[in-house]
């Protein structure tokens, strides 16, 4: 069992270009999520999905798209890359039942530098 | 809107030392709240949580937090420290009506000295 799995580790991107995290679960889970972590601001939702086909924006959902094709994997995609996109990029998933929906399961994370 | 507030962005103490890491909350519907921990260069891992029922709620490593509705508070205390508790510490919480809205607060980074 994987867990949560994200690739790359790490990508350098130069301004204007395109890139897409992975993220991919193993553990059947409804829920999935995708954060940024900058320093002095916690986590911060970009957006979210609560099944196959279903995705909805979080806090900060701007330069982002997401799709959920299948329950395992949710990529986030980064459409033309700014310096302001510079962080590091968390994928979380949880249970849709009622006693696993309270604990998000954590990627190891993708550290992202836009030159 | 919920929001989270971590009052200390860093905490150093003495091994074997106690601490205290303080969190306070706002929201105008009920909350879940949850302590996260992050390793150096890891993702984060849940700590321990209050769902509701004793307010003073325990993890396995010896971490506690007590839920204090009229102070909107949920302070996360250890008595005594080691070296391995070396972390950035997240405090959260979750609207009872919304199963993938978590909100964070912005971390205290907690330095242990030997």
């Amino acid at each position: 069992n994987a867990g949560v799995t994200q690739t790359p580790k790490f990508q350098v991107l130069k301004t204007g270009q395109s890139m897409t995290l992975q993220c991919a679960q193993d553990m059947n889970h409804e829920y999935m999520s995708w954060y940024r972590q900058d320093p002095g601001m916690g986590l911060r939702l970009i957006h979210y999905s609560v099944g196959a086909g279903i995705t909805d924006q979080g806090e900060v959902p701007n330069g982002y798209n997401v799709s959920r094709s299948t329950t395992e994997d949710f990529p986030l995609r980064l459409l033309s890359a700014a310096p302001s996109q510079t962080s590091v990029y968390f994928c979380a998933s949880s249970s849709g039942t009622s006693g696993g929906v309270f604990e998000q399961y954590f990627g190891p994370g993708t550290r992202l530098t836009v030159t | 809107a919920q929001s989270v507030t971590q009052l200390d962005s860093q905490v150093p103490v003495f091994e074997e030392a106690p601490v205290e890491l303080r969190c306070n909350y706002s929201s105008s519907v009920s909350v879940y709240l949850f302590w996260y921990v992050q390793y150096p260069n890891q993702g984060l891992q849940l700590l321990l949580k209050y769902l509701s029922g004793s307010t003073l709620v325990e993890s396995i490593n010896g971490f506690e937090a007590e839920f204090n509705k009229s102070q909107t508070s949920f302070h996360l205390r250890k008595p005594s420290v080691h070296i391995s508790d070396t972390a950035e510490y997240f405090c959260a919480v979750r609207p009872y009506s919304s199963a993938s809205k978590i909100i964070f607060g912005s971390g205290t980074r907690l330095s242990i000295r030997p």
